[in-house]
């Protein structure tokens, strides 16, 4: 059964441009989750969604959103980047019913 | 405001010795306690986890305690390998309403030196 797999592993983008990353999450998983991981604020909430809508988010600007598509792949999105949203975005999927969260391995954003 | 904190952020452990990492919460809502490793280029992925209704879990080397009372809980590794160095991190979800969304403590890198 394959992974959690995230796309793009690794982006380089610059201050004021947006940037999208793509989350497919386990078969038959259809809640998947967000988050940003620095070395100064470790893991970090971003949203969550579950059959396309979003049922918890976190302490983030409006400058990050996410969505669900009806196979329960995601997307976030990130406008108007600042430096400080460099980070390993993680995303994670769990199968309802279950409390386990799998992580994929993260898609890696430089902001210069 | 840090909802899960974690110590210590270091840790080095000789092969075959404990590793000791323990975690504290402050939301009395949490019901679910899981421990993730990770290592270098690669996401989280669940050691243990534990509910609130036991006070200890044992998964082959690993051992979760958790105590209700003094919102604390740890994770032991025994006979501690050099494959066990990596980041662990505690954290804390409600799964009723929030089944999805965990709050992370800040992480413990852990060396085992052969």
């Amino acid at each position: 059964k394959a992974g959690v797999t995230q796309t793009p592993r690794y982006l380089i983008k610059t201050r004021g441009q947006q940037v999208t990353l793509s989350c497919s999450p386990i078969s038959g998983h259809r809640s998947v989750s967000w988050y940003q991981q620095t070395p100064g604020q470790g893991l970090q909430f971003l949203f969550e969604y579950f059959s396309e809508t979003q049922r918890n988010k976190g302490n983030f600007p409006g400058r990050f959103s996410g969505r669900q598509f009806s196979n329960s792949r995601s997307e976030m999105n990130v406008s108007t980047l600042e430096l400080g949203d460099s980070a390993l975005y993680l995303c994670a999927s769990t199968l309802t019913g279950h409390n386990e969260q799998f992580f994929g391995p993260g898609t890696r954003l430089t902001v210069l | 405001q840090q909802q899960v904190k974690q110590s210590p952020q270091s840790l080095i452990v000789q092969k075959g010795g404990i590793s000791i990492i323990n975690c504290a919460y402050e939301n009395t809502a949490f019901d679910y306690f899981p421990w993730y490793q990770q290592f270098p280029g690669k996401g989280p992925a669940l050691l243990i986890a534990i509910r609130p209704d036991v006070s200890e879990k044992k998964e082959g080397r690993f051992t979760i305690s958790f105590n209700k009372s003094a919102k604390q809980f740890s994770l032991h590794i025994m006979d501690s390998q050099p494959g066990d160095s990596a980041t662990y991190f505690c954290a804390a979800a409600t799964l009723e309403t929030n089944a999805g969304k965990s709050t992370f403590g800040d992480g413990t890198t852990l060396t085992v030196k052969p």
